[in-house]
């Protein structure tokens, strides 16, 4: 499975968007990139998954440049309950029943 | 999607006892594992639960400190065997859908304190 490296932390105020960059200069070409969120005190929750360009939903935008050696991980407008650990994972989505989660970014939306 | 529930959400344990962790899925499905997260950690993946088949263990993670059941295609157990405080962790069952993508879905964990 591609390494992946993201930001330890980011502060971030009500109304701001959120862009959390993850690197994965080895992605392999089955890989597909997904990102995680994790409350304190809870599982983790799947938001958004894609394997390249912009994929957009509800929650978050994900957007990836054509070589897939990074991605951006966009929460528009954030409000205080988005105040969460963000995790990146990379993984063939065939074979993908193996999540391995890096360390997170932690994002803290301050007033 | 699916809807988990682990029991217990929480408990406080002494040193060389055992605790059998419960995880219930609303929905049937094939694949269950059983991560732990340390205090301010990342998760770590203990096994793969598979329904009919023995657990698939990661590296680290033994049969004889967590022994998994699978009994049907909505429950599985972990057990922390004999345990220390280095046990002390939340630990989490997840499931992955058929005919989905990749993503998982979580318990809301169980968080074990050892004494």
């Amino acid at each position: 499975l591609a390494k992946t490296t993201q930001p330890i932390s980011m502060d971030s105020y009500e109304g701001q968007e959120v862009n959390i960059t993850c690197s994965h200069n080895n992605i392999a070409t089955n890989d597909y990139i997904t990102w995680y969120q994790q409350f304190p005190s809870q599982g983790p929750r799947f938001i958004i998954q894609g394997y390249k360009t912009k994929v957009t939903n509800e929650v978050a935008s994900l957007f990836i440049p054509a070589d897939r050696k990074s991605s951006t991980l966009s929460l528009p407008r954030v409000s205080l309950s988005d105040t969460a650990v963000y995790y990146c994972l990379v993984g063939d989505r065939a074979a993908g029943n193996k999540l391995t989660f890096g360390g997170g970014t932690r994002v803290l939306v301050k007033p | 999607s699916a809807v988990i529930s682990q029991k217990p959400s929480r408990d406080i344990c002494q040193r060389g006892t055992s605790l059998t962790i419960q995880c219930q899925v609303d929905s049937q499905v094939t694949m269950m594992f059983w991560y732990r997260q340390q205090p301010g950690q990342s998760l770590t993946l203990i096994a793969t639960a598979n329904q009919g088949s023995e657990a698939t263990y990661e590296s680290g993670f033994v049969i004889d400190k967590f022994p998994i059941s699978r009994p049907n295609l909505t429950f599985s157990t972990l057990t922390v065997s004999n345990m220390s405080p280095e046990d002390s962790s939340i630990y989490l069952c997840s499931v992955r859908t058929s005919g989905g993508g990749y993503e998982q879905y979580f318990g809301p964990g169980t968080r074990l304190t050892v004494t």
